[in-house]
């Protein structure tokens, strides 16, 4: 079974800082991918950075970049130069047919 | 960029009586469409994934007979709720797998969702 970890419910965070989003997962699978999502208060799922696991580089979009360990099954995202707009529930996903989820993690953006 | 859309955003209906849900991807085919359920402060959890003309595979624990999933096309997927009871008062989102989606194929467009409220 594949299982995905988001030990921290909560974080907060300066605006203008960075922060980071911990996410652990499992599987026994060779070919899969890992995504992020964001789920503002409006509830609509929004992807925000994908990861192949064949990959070794690093996946970075603008101020979103991930730390991938696949030896460690650790994939974290950074987020830089945080914004207002980036307050929402961030969810840790991984899967390739289908997706597995995360508990999620809170992000607060303090002005 | 790929649009999903679900019908209707909300719903309150009365218990034992049945609820469709529609997810319509508007500008690109699927070949796969799923659906989601999230309580609240809650992750996304799969219920079902279907596929065009075939069989919706259900995942473990969901009953098949409670939540109909009928995928006609490569743009319509439906869920029903049959004999809903306040349990079933949820949120609901489908995604769905573009058919050609470029170099990846394996993302997913999810729509904005469905709350369903049964009293």
């Amino acid at each position: 079974a594949q299982t995905v970890t988001q030990s921290q419910p909560e974080m907060s965070v300066q605006e203008a800082e960075t922060v980071t989003l911990s996410c652990t997962y499992d599987t026994s699978e060779s070919d899969y991918y890992l995504f992020w999502y964001k789920q503002p208060p409006s509830r609509q799922m929004i992807l925000v950075i994908r990861q192949e696991a064949y990959k070794q580089q690093n996946a970075t979009e603008n101020r979103f970049s991930v730390n991938f360990q696949k030896a460690a099954k650790s994939f974290s995202l950074k987020i830089s130069d945080s914004q207002l707009g980036d307050a929402a529930m961030y969810f840790c996903a991984l899967g390739a047919q289908k997706l597995v989820f995360g508990q999620g993690t809170r992000l607060t953006i303090n002005p | 960029g790929a649009v999903v859309s679900q019908h209707p955003s909300r719903v309150i209906c009365k218990s034992g009586t049945s609820v469709k849900i529609e997810c319509r991807s508007l500008d690109f085919q699927a070949t796969t469409m799923f659906w989601y359920r999230q309580f609240p402060k809650q992750s996304l959890m799969l219920m079902a994934t279907s596929n065009e003309g075939s069989k919706a595979t259900y995942e473990q624990g969901v009953e098949k007979d409670k939540f109909l999933i009928n995928h006609a096309s490569l743009t319509l997927s439906t869920l029903t709720v049959t004999s809903a009871h306040p349990e079933d008062s949820s949120f609901y989102i489908c995604s769905a797998r573009s058919l050609t989606s470029g170099v990846f194929s394996y993302e997913q467009y999810f729509g904005p969702g469905t709350r369903l409220t049964v009293t």
